[in-house]
């Protein structure tokens, strides 16, 4: 059964302040998404990452994908209160179906 | 808004009843995915279809079922509800069923509230 771990599940920072999400997975997959979400809402996108080695940044979020390591991480550089989110994410099999991961709760904190 | 439409946004029914979930996919795009949010078992991949046929099951209950139709809408079927069948039901379209392919993002509707009581 495919896992799909992240960590922390529970983050509070203070803005201007650094910090990384891990998302560990348990099966063979080159494609890993990013997804934030705000209380009550959808899904929105952030990052598809499609092979290793790849690195994608948009404003304040950088994330990453080691197929090797099975690890992916998104990195918040100098938080700001409007990141405050639920961070999801989700490894793709080859049928396109996406497995989650258990969502950290991102606080930030002015 | 993603393009992906799901109807009704809230729903509120009792235990044993039958509920359909509508999801409209984007245009253009031949799968659709349901998932369900729930605070115990966080986001589940349902079901899949892909320009009609059924592709791939995740965690859905033998109660669950679905269908997707020639206009390549969907609606999600959920019978005898329990209270624990309360969540976020969530649909997803895209382009593609199979990777590797350039684009392979999945865009979600607003989702469906269910709550069963």
């Amino acid at each position: 059964e495919l896992k799909v771990e992240q960590n922390p599940l529970f983050l509070s920072m203070q803005e201007g302040k650094n910090y990384t999400i891990y998302c560990d997975y348990s099966t063979t997959s080159d494609r890993l998404y990013w997804y934030r979400q705000d209380p009550g809402k959808s899904l929105e996108s952030l990052f598809v990452l499609l092979s290793n080695g790849a690195v994608k940044q948009e404003g304040r979020l950088m994330a990453s994908l080691d197929t090797k390591a099975r690890l992916s991480t998104l990195h918040i550089t100098a938080a700001v209160h409007d990141l405050s989110a639920t961070y999801f994410c989700a490894v793709a099999l080859t049928g396109n179906q996406f497995y989650f991961g258990t969502g950290t709760s991102l606080t930030v904190i002015p | 808004d993603s393009g992906v439409t799901q109807t009704p946004k809230h729903l509120i029914t009792a235990t044993g009843q039958r509920v359909t979930l509508r999801c409209s996919p984007r245009s253009g795009d031949l799968s659709v995915y349901w998932y369900q949010q729930s605070l115990d078992q966080g986001l589940q991949f349902l079901i899949q279809y892909y320009n009609g046929e059924e592709r791939a099951k995740g965690n859905i209950l033998e109660r669950f079922s679905a269908q997707q139709f020639p206009d390549l809408h969907s609606e999600l079927n959920l019978s005898s509800l329990e209270l624990g069948d309360s969540a976020l039901y969530f649909c997803a379209s895209s382009v593609f069923d199979r990777a590797p392919l350039l684009n392979t993002e999945a865009f979600f509707g607003q989702g469906t509230r269910l709550t069963v009581v």
